[in-house]
């Protein structure tokens, strides 16, 4: 079974641009939650979709958003970009939403270079 | 409200030295607990889980027993090798927090 997949691994980007990221989740998995992990704050939640809809949000400013498609691939926007957005943006997907036992299972991530 | 603490970094032992890595948390409800891994360059692996008190997870010789009494949930191995090198993660879902919350990462260096 494929896992999660996201493209594209690395980014440089210009301060003021915006970026999108891509999640492919594990065949079956209809939950994608995405995290923001840097050296000095760990691994921070964005955000979490599930059959489409987003079920929770963490503590990100509005220049921050997703999707999820029908075919539970999601998509990650950040408008505006700081410098401060550098970072490593992981997609996590999981058979059910975020409140059972069923584990999170990640992809290698994104890194995000803002200049 | 839900969080998880773990013991800060970096950890440095030689090889086949006992490792402990400590975390506690708190929770609303009766969470699940995991121990993830992360090798550098990649994303996050599960390592093991417990889904309710006195459960035990266990998995490439790692261990950890979800002790509600104590709140913890302490990773161990009994000998560590230099392919254990990385940060590994707490961290804890529960009911009444629909997201997962980390611990913020414990960094191991084996040598030989």
């Amino acid at each position: 079974k494929a896992g999660v997949t996201q493209t594209p691994r690395y980014l440089i980007k210009t301060r003021g641009q915006q970026v999108t990221l891509s999640c492919s989740p594990i065949s079956g998995h209809r939950s994608v939650s995405w995290y923001q992990q840097t050296p000095g704050q760990g691994l921070q939640f964005l955000f979490e979709y599930f059959s489409e809809t987003q079920r929770n949000k963490g503590n990100f400013p509005g220049r921050f958003s997703g999707r999820q498609f029908s075919n539970s691939r999601s998509e990650m926007n950040v408008s505006t970009l700081e410098l401060g957005d550098s970072a490593l943006y992981l997609c996590a997907s999981s058979l059910v939403e975020l409140t059972g036992n069923s584990p999170l299972h990640f992809g290698n991530g994104t890194r995000l270079t803002v200049t | 409200g839900n969080s998880v603490t773990q013991m800060e970094g970096p950890v440095t032992l030689s090889e086949e030295a006992f490792l402990t890595i400590n975390c506690t948390y708190t929770a609303t409800g009766y969470p699940s607990l995991f121990w993830y891994v992360q090798y550098p360059g990649e994303g996050l692996q599960l390592l093991l889980k417990a889904t309710k008190a006195d459960d035990k997870g266990s998995n490439k010789g790692f261990e950890a027993t979800y002790r509600k009494e104590t709140t913890s949930f302490h990773l161990e191995k009994g000998s560590v090798q230099v392919s254990d090198s990385a940060v590994y993660f707490c961290a804890l879902s529960s009911y009444t927090g629909n997201q997962f919350y980390f611990g913020t990462g414990t960094s191991l260096t084996v040598i030989p």
